[in-house]
C-alpha cells in the first residue's frame, strides 16, 4: 500500500526550514527518500532502517518513528537548489519499495 | 557516464502501435526495476529483476505489458497496442543487493517519455 506524504506541496524562502512527512499503515523495515527536480530522473537522498537512523546529507535529516510507521524528512536553511519534488518510499523487510505521490517543494529568493 | 541510461529520451506513437524501450544498469548491479511515472504521482511499480530472473509483476500490470533481461545486464520493457493511457514516464532502476533488498539504494536513470497519440 503506497504511503502518505504530507503536505503535498510548499514554498518556502531561502533559509527558510521545512518539515515532510511519510506514513504508512504497515509495520515498516525501511524508509526511503529521494529527491526529484523537472524532468529528471529521482536521486537518492538517504535511507533509514528501523532501530536505527542514517543522515545523508549535511542539512538534510529524517527521523523514523517505528511505532508510529512515520518517517519526516528535515530540511534546514532551505537554499534554492533544494527545490523539487521529494518522494518517500516505504518497505517491509526483505520486500521491495513502495513510493509516495511526492512532496513539491518550492524555494524562492 | 557509469549511471542508469535509457533509450529512447522520448517515444511518440499511435495508439494500437507496439514500443519497446531499453534500459542499461549500472553494471555490477544485479538488480533492476521498471517504474511507471505520471504527472504530480510517484514511481509505481511494474517490475523487477533479480538477474535474470523476472521475480514480481505488477498486478496493475496488464498482458500488453512484458520485460526481460537476457543475460542479466540490460533490460527491455515491451508495450503492445498501446493505449492512451499508457502515456506516462518509464523508469528504470538498478540496484546492487546482496540479501535483503529493502534497504537497498536505487540508481535511477533518465527515464522514457511515451506519448500514445
Amino acid at each position: 500500500q503506497q504511503p502518505v506524504q504530507s503536505p503535498q506541496a510548499v514554498i518556502l524562502r531561502e533559509g527558510e526550514d521545512a518539515v515532510i512527512n511519510c506514513s504508512s499503515s504497515k509495520a515498516l523495515y525501511s524508509v526511503h527518500w529521494y529527491r526529484q527536480k523537472h524532468g529528471e530522473a529521482p536521486v537518492f537522498l538517504m535511507i533509514l532502517l528501523k532501530g536505527g537512523e542514517q543522515k545523508g546529507h549535511e542539512k538534510i535529516s529524517a527521523s523514523f518513528n517505528e511505532k508510529k510507521q512515520q518517517s519526516s524528512l528535515y530540511l534546514t536553511a532551505s537554499q534554492l537548489s533544494y527545490s523539487g519534488t521529494y518522494f518517500c518510499g516505504t518497505a517491509e523487510r526483505y520486500q521491495k519499495v513502495t513510493f509516495g505521490t511526492g512532496t513539491k517543494l518550492q524555494v524562492i529568493p | 557516464d557509469t549511471g542508469v541510461s535509457q533509450d529512447p529520451r522520448h517515444k511518440i506513437t499511435k495508439r494500437g502501435q507496439n514500443v519497446t524501450f531499453r534500459c542499461d544498469p549500472i553494471s555490477e548491479h544485479n538488480r533492476l526495476y521498471w517504474y511507471r511515472q505520471t504527472l504530480g504521482q510517484g514511481p509505481e511499480f511494474l517490475t523487477y529483476f533479480q538477474n535474470e530472473a523476472q521475480l514480481e509483476k505488477s498486478r496493475l500490470l496488464s498482458d500488453r505489458f512484458s520485460a526481460e533481461r537476457p543475460k542479466g545486464s540490460f533490460s527491455t520493457l515491451e508495450i503492445q497496442r498501446t493505449e492512451q493511457g499508457d502515456s506516462a514516464m518509464y523508469l528504470c532502476a538498478s540496484s546492487l543487493v546482496a540479501g535483503d533488498a529493502s534497504y537497498n539504494e536505487q540508481f535511477f536513470g533518465p527515464g522514457t517519455r511515451l506519448t500514445v497519440l
